[in-house]
């Protein structure tokens, strides 16, 4: 997890108000990751990020937006929390491509209920 | 829409015996990386192998590729109680980086 930190670690909230995680990374790496990681479904790609201000979609990204305002943090926003957004949510980063090895941070445990 | 699928989903083991978890994939891929989770932490990287390589090792870990069969195998060996965890393969394949869903390994000492 070295270089990696999330916050916060864990959340309760509650449905309909809005939630932001975030990722900071001190190994100035391009590609910056938010996955979800629910029991049967491995970990899935929400968002990710090639650059400042450069973001696109992953795998299940209704209801989730991103910003990546410098190199060093990313931002992952659940606009109106619902309760499918209970989850364990991970930061990864890579080096210079999304085919390189990625490396995660610790995880942010949301419970929305 | 998952690409690698590993099996088993579950596997116990004595301390010392060796353990062979494998992932299958659908589509070509570029690469195909094996991460491991021990519990309630990230994911670590283990082993990358390219498309072009069928085999790498790194310590005790023995990773092979065949992609006539679309398939790749992770080997432990001397498992160690250390080595209870999860492990995922992730597959890229141009387009996208999935993970499979992942083994859950018991090393029982």
């Amino acid at each position: 997890d070295a270089g990696i930190t999330q916050s916060p670690r864990h959340k309760v909230t509650e449905t309909g108000t809005p939630v932001t995680l975030r990722c900071h990374q001190t190994e100035n790496h391009r590609y910056m990751y938010w996955y979800r990681q629910d029991p049967g479904h491995g970990l899935r790609l929400i968002h990710y990020s090639y650059g400042v201000k450069d973001t696109d979609k992953g795998e299940v990204s209704d209801g989730y937006s991103v910003s990546r305002s410098k190199t060093e943090d990313f931002l992952l926003t659940l606009e109106s929390a619902t309760s499918s957004q209970t989850s364990v949510y991970f930061c990864a980063i890579s080096e210079r491509t999304r085919r390189d090895e990625q490396y995660f941070g610790p995880g942010t445990r949301l419970t929305v209920t | 829409s998952q690409q690698g699928e590993e099996d088993p989903q579950a596997l116990s083991i004595q301390e010392g015996e060796n353990a062979t978890m494998n992932c299958s994939y659908k589509t070509s891929i570029n690469n195909l990386q094996w991460y491991r989770q021990n519990s309630g932490r990230g994911l670590v990287h283990l082993i990358l192998i390219r498309s072009n390589e069928r085999e790498k090792h790194s310590g005790r870990l023995r990773v092979t590729l065949d992609t006539s069969k679309k398939s790749s195998s992770l080997l432990i060996t001397a498992s160690r109680a250390a080595d209870t965890a999860s492990y995922f393969c992730a597959t890229d394949d141009g387009q996208n980086f999935v993970f499979g869903p992942g083994t859950r390994l018991s090393v029982l000492p």
